[in-house]
């Protein structure tokens, strides 16, 4: 079955450093989303993006943070500058099919 | 204001019960999604409803459009249940779809 795949599965990187967060969606969804999750609390939307751009993004999403889809199987997520505060886990998910996304296993976030 | 709402935030069961997962949302969606979260963190996607019932296995989902109400059943529980079950409702602004997410019901299932 296809499946949306993250990498790294955890990521440790020091306050002020970038990251970039990898995710291979499947392969004819048309629709990628980021997600985030800060450990105990819900799941937040962050970022859509369809045809090469981005078609909404949430507060959180500001300009420390970029996306790209460099090749058209990669889909990634760049923190320029990590805060203590975006550490967290963070989904990609894909969207083929109406309405129905399906995740990546997610990437952990640490920011020391 | 969370727009969406699930109860109970927390529930243990004995293996075999029947259990019930309560989803209220505010705003008007296209559909709505029950997600399961294991302890590792990985998100599952069980359902995606629009109307109606649906049925997995153990699982059962229904949605009451105009309540603005959707209930997710696990019928003879097992330990293997024992997650967080998120419920996701999709809302189309402009043109784009996006997920907003209910805070999770973690659920226990003891032997």
């Amino acid at each position: 079955e296809p499946e949306v795949t993250q990498t790294p599965s955890h990521q440790v990187t020091q306050m002020g450093q970038e990251v970039i967060l990898r995710c291979v969606p499947i392969s004819n969804h048309l629709y990628f989303y980021w997600y985030r999750q800060i450990l105990g609390q819900k799941v937040e939307f962050l970022v859509s993006f369809y045809n090469n751009e981005i078609s909404e993004k949430s507060e959180i999403f500001d300009d420390q943070f970029s996306v790209e889809r460099p090749d058209g199987s990669n889909f990634t997520l760049k923190i320029r500058s990590t805060k203590l505060e975006d550490s967290a886990m963070y989904f990609c998910a894909s969207m083929g099919g109406i309405y129905i996304q399906y995740f990546g296993a997610g990437t952990r976030l640490s920011v020391l | 204001k969370n727009e969406v709402e699930q109860s109970p935030q927390n529930l243990t069961a004995q293996e075999g019960e029947f259990i019930t997962i309560n989803c209220s949302y505010s705003v008007g969606i296209s559909a709505l999604h029950w997600l399961q979260q294991h302890p590792g963190g990985g998100i599952v996607s069980l359902f995606m409803l629009s109307s109606g019932k649906k049925k997995h296995g153990r699982l059962i989902a229904t949605i009451n459009i105009q309540e603005k109400h959707s209930s997710l059943h696990i019928t003879a529980s097992h330990p293997r249940d024992s997650a967080v079950y998120i419920c996701a409702v999709v809302i189309t602004q402009g043109g784009s779809e996006k997920l907003v997410f209910g805070k999770g019901m973690k659920l226990t299932v003891n032997p």
